[in-house]
């Protein structure tokens, strides 16, 4: 199957900081979403990002889906940024289920 | 429009019990997924389910589990005869389609005591 790859894993930041992200996945895919895990367990979504830039606030993402990876970047962090950050991807060939990544575990400090 | 709504956020069961998960999808999806989490690691496919049909349930041990999305009514995540090793968090996700994105409920987190 399709092997979902983050990196770091963990990563400690002073409030204020900037920080980049990476997934790597080892096949072509359809569609890729970023989530952050909060402390309490809840699953946000950040974006859908099948390819491409979007921008979000202080968060953006890119994917290029060609060389199969996506970047999530996050600038002037906060601590309530805090949580672990998943990518998941759809393969281009399967059933259309998302697989997800390792995760990055970040940790802001005030 | 509200979100997906998973029940119960906990639940407690004995070793043998059955338990039973329940997922509403938002408004107009018709895709629904079930993941676990155990402790401190991602989240792990199992089941793929559209309107009374499984597309996907290569995820789901073979044994004690099962799932099902009626016509009418919520996804059912169903484990019988649980062991300590079913305690995990359980998410429940929907779409409206394929290559739509996905939407999580906050989870169940299931306890076996």
């Amino acid at each position: 199957g399709i092997q979902v790859e983050q990196s770091p894993p963990d990563l400690i930041l002073q409030e204020g900081a900037n920080s980049t992200l990476r997934c790597n996945f080892s096949d072509s895919v359809n569609n890729l979403q970023w989530f952050h895990q909060n402390p309490w367990g809840q699953l946000i979504n950040l974006f859908y990002i099948p390819s491409g830039t979007k921008q979000n606030g202080r968060l953006s993402a890119t994917t290029v889906a060609t060389e199969r990876y996506s970047l999530l970047y996050i600038s002037s962090s906060q601590t309530t940024d805090s949580g672990v950050y998943f990518c998941a991807v759809e393969r281009t060939s399967g059933t259309y289920k998302y697989i997800f990544g390792t995760g990055t575990r970040l940790k802001v400090l005030a | 429009n509200a979100g997906v709504m998973q029940n119960p956020r906990h639940l407690v069961r004995r070793r043998g019990q059955e338990a039973r998960l329940r997922c509403s999808p938002m408004k107009g999806h018709s895709h629904v997924y079930w993941y676990r989490q155990l402790p401190e690691e991602g989240l792990k496919f199992m089941v793929y389910l559209q309107k009374e049909n499984i597309i996907d349930e290569s995820g789901m041990p073979k044994e004690r589990f099962s799932a099902e999305f009626p016509k009418e009514g919520p996804s059912i995540l169903r484990i019988q005869q649980v062991v300590r090793g079913d305690s995990a968090a359980y998410f429940c996700a929907s779409s409206t389609d394929y290559n739509s994105p996905l939407h999580f409920g906050n989870g169940t987190r299931l306890t076996v005591t």
